[in-house]
């Protein structure tokens, strides 16, 4: 049962476009999302958040959209950097779940 | 301040032996997540537990499996009588409170020969 889906296992974008990461959701109560970058060989690491109550979170090259009727968030890297190659994961949680929820990844990959 | 340390980052075992992985939550952290990631899938959470209990092990396998988190030291994942299957990444996270993100460190692979 996959509550959290990354349909997209990956994703090439040429360096100074834009990049867009797509999640989808099932579970209505979750109230709280974020997203996380790994690199090969390291832990996650958490890049940005969006509560329930925005539709938009923003930090520097980094914007998460949320829409809630579609169960739907994404994540916009503009522009995108050689740097940014890496696997971002979407996780959730919220108020009937004490954990995090993480879907299976996107492997990003930003070409000069 | 050091983040979530895990050790070893490499652990080869054979098939039947017992794997013990270690986790330094960040200082000042009490809650502490195990996380498994198998080959090409994402993070499938395991357990949480705060200081000397646990709150969830509700992605623990029921045997062979367990996990401590004591007032004094590390937190501990065990793996008794590991098969091929066990073989994964296992990622310890930590975080102040359950509302904040959280902290990963950067895992132990676990080979199981």
């Amino acid at each position: 049962d996959q509550q959290v889906k990354q349909n997209s296992p990956s994703l090439s974008v040429q360096e100074g476009r834009i990049s867009i990461l797509n999640c989808d959701y099932t579970n209505s109560m979750f109230d709280y999302f974020l997203w996380y970058k790994k690199y090969p060989a390291e832990g996650p690491t958490f890049l940005i958040s969006i509560s329930s109550i925005k539709d938009k979170n923003e930090d520097g090259r980094f914007t998460v959209f949320l829409n809630k009727s579609a169960k739907h968030l994404s994540l916009h890297i503009v522009p995108s950097q050689p740097g940014d190659s890496a696997v971002y994961f979407c996780a959730a949680m919220g108020s009937n779940t004490d954990k995090l929820i993480f879907g299976t990844g996107t492997r990003l990959q930003v070409f000069p | 301040n050091a983040g979530v340390m895990q050790n070893p980052r490499h652990l080869v075992r054979r098939r039947g032996q017992e794997a013990r992985l270690r986790c330094s939550p960040v200082k000042g952290h009490s809650h502490v997540y195990w996380y498994r990631q198998l080959p090409e899938e994402g993070l499938k959470f395991m357990v949480y537990l705060q200081k000397e209990n646990i709150i969830d092990e509700s992605g623990m396998p029921k045997e062979r499996f367990s996990a401590e988190f004591p007032k004094e030291g590390p937190s501990i994942l065990r793996i008794q009588q590991v098969v091929r299957g066990d073989s994964a990444a296992y990622f310890c996270a930590s975080s102040p409170d359950a509302n904040s993100p959280l902290h990963f460190g950067n895992g132990t692979r676990l080979t199981v020969t």
